[in-house]
């Protein structure tokens, strides 16, 4: 049973338009959700984490919203661009013990920014 | 952050050998993972490489399929055992640093079973 998903594997958005992927989850111990982008031959880099305590965090073009109670997530890109044709994890972490946390990962939403 | 660099990059394997991949960090960690992702799938939690003892390994996973080894802080590597083509996947390592929820990975390792 899938914990975390991204239900859309793929989206298209043209240059300077706002791209919105989304995420949920079903697991109430999740405190914390971070989306990673990851590029073809390459690792999943971290791009933007929320505590559960959070209903909004930005960090520039980007922004996380939580929704708790409907256990959505969506990443915002405003305004997309090119460069950010990537693969989009949503990640969840909850806790597992000796100050270690345990990431479910969504299987990715494949962006692709259209010039 | 930390960098995180992992041997080989890629590789092309036989049925029925085993190959181990290594993951090196440029800073000490204490907790450093496993995962894989096979294609088309989520990245999959293999197991927490533990500096000094046993690795955790997560349920579907083995000691025997998926030895690993943490010598010291910087450095984990994973054997892929016995391979069959069901292996085939990007392996990649990842460590948690102390002051943050966050992990960080390496560039991965594409693993071809044939």
């Amino acid at each position: 049973d899938q914990q975390v998903k991204q239900n859309s594997p793929s989206l298209s958005v043209q240059e300077g338009r706002i791209s919105i992927l989304n995420c949920d989850y079903t697991n109430s111990m999740f405190d914390y959700f971070l989306w990673y982008k990851k590029y073809p031959a390459e690792g999943p880099t971290f791009l933007i984490s929320i505590s559960s305590i959070k209903d909004k965090n930005e960090d520039g073009r980007f922004t996380v919203f939580l929704n708790k109670s409907a256990k959505h997530l969506s990443l915002h890109i405003v305004p997309s661009q090119p460069g950010d044709s990537a693969v989009y994890f949503c990640a969840a972490s909850a806790p597992a013990g000796a100050g270690s946390y345990q990431l479910t990962f969504g299987k990715g939403t494949k962006l692709s920014v259209i010039p | 952050s930390a960098v995180i660099s992992q041997k080989p990059s890629r590789d092309i394997c036989q049925r029925g050998t085993s190959l181990t991949i290594q993951c090196q960090v440029d800073s000490q960690v204490t907790m450093m993972f496993w995962y894989r992702q096979q294609p088309g799938q989520s990245l999959t939690l293999i197991a927490t490489a533990n500096q000094g003892s046993e690795a955790t390994y997560e349920s579907g996973f083995v000691i025997d399929k998926f030895p690993i080894s943490r010598p010291n802080l910087t450095f984990s590597t994973l054997t892929v055992s016995n391979m069959s083509p069901e292996d085939s996947s990007i392996y990649l390592c990842s460590v948690q640093l102390a002051t943050s929820y966050e992990q960080y990975f390496g560039p991965g390792t594409r693993l071809t079973v044939t």
